[in-house]
């Protein structure tokens, strides 16, 4: 049962271009999401995080977009560089105490330059 | 500034052997975790820590064993390497089990032949 999902397992993009990368989730009682970025022969590293009570976190060319009612998140990066190829793994959780962290299965991002 | 520390970075069993994976992180973190990620998969949850003598199991805890003699250090025990446990595992920290992001190490890949 993948409570997260991310249903594109890669992408390309132009350099300077949008990069747009979608997760789903499906358990109602997640309220707190974020997206990790991940090199290769490295640990995952914390990119951005957005509430439920926002539907929207910006930080640099980073933002997160939340629609709680569809249950879907996407981040978007902008401009798109180089650097940025990666993958991009979606997580989720809920609030109170110590709440378990469930991951997506990652997206691979190739920026073309 | 360290971090997350794993060792080793690289190992190979043969089926039936047992080894110990280490962890150590320099940031006073009271969560510690283990994860192990397989190809084309999320990370899954073996076994975390809310504190020094605290353990507790994650989604995948059969075949483990660790312990938290120390805020610091966090092993992760294999008995009787099995197949199915080849895998990379990371190990991560966090200041708080709500919501804060994870810190992670760089991972071991594991090989069991």
């Amino acid at each position: 049962d993948q409570q997260v999902k991310q249903n594109s397992p890669s992408l390309s993009v132009q350099e300077g271009r949008i990069s747009i990368l979608n997760c789903d989730y499906t358990n109602s009682m997640f309220d707190y999401f974020l997206w990790y970025k991940k090199y290769p022969a490295e640990g995952p590293t914390f990119l951005i995080s957005i509430s439920s009570i926002k539907d929207k976190n910006e930080d640099g060319r980073f933002t997160v977009f939340l629609n709680k009612s569809a249950k879907h998140l996407s981040l978007h990066i902008v401009p798109s560089q180089p650097g940025d190829s990666a993958v991009y793994f979606c997580a989720a959780s809920g609030t109170g105490g110590y709440q378990k962290v469930t991951f997506g299965t990652g997206t691979k991002l190739q920026v073309i330059p | 500034n360290a971090g997350v520390t794993q060792t080793p970075k690289f190992r190979i069993l043969k089926i039936g052997q047992s080894m110990t994976l280490q962890c150590t992180q320099d940031m006073n973190h009271n969560y510690m975790y283990w994860y192990r990620q397989d190809p084309g998969m999320g990370l899954k949850l073996i076994y975390y820590s809310v504190g020094a003598g605290i353990t507790d199991k994650g989604e995948v805890p059969n075949g483990y064993n660790v312990s938290r003699s120390t805020t610091e250090d966090f092993p992760l025990r294999l008995e009787l390497a099995a197949p199915s446990q080849t895998s990379v595992y990371f190990c991560a920290s966090s200041y708080m089990g709500d919501n804060s992001p994870l810190h992670f190490g760089n991972g071991t890949r594991l090989t069991v032949t």
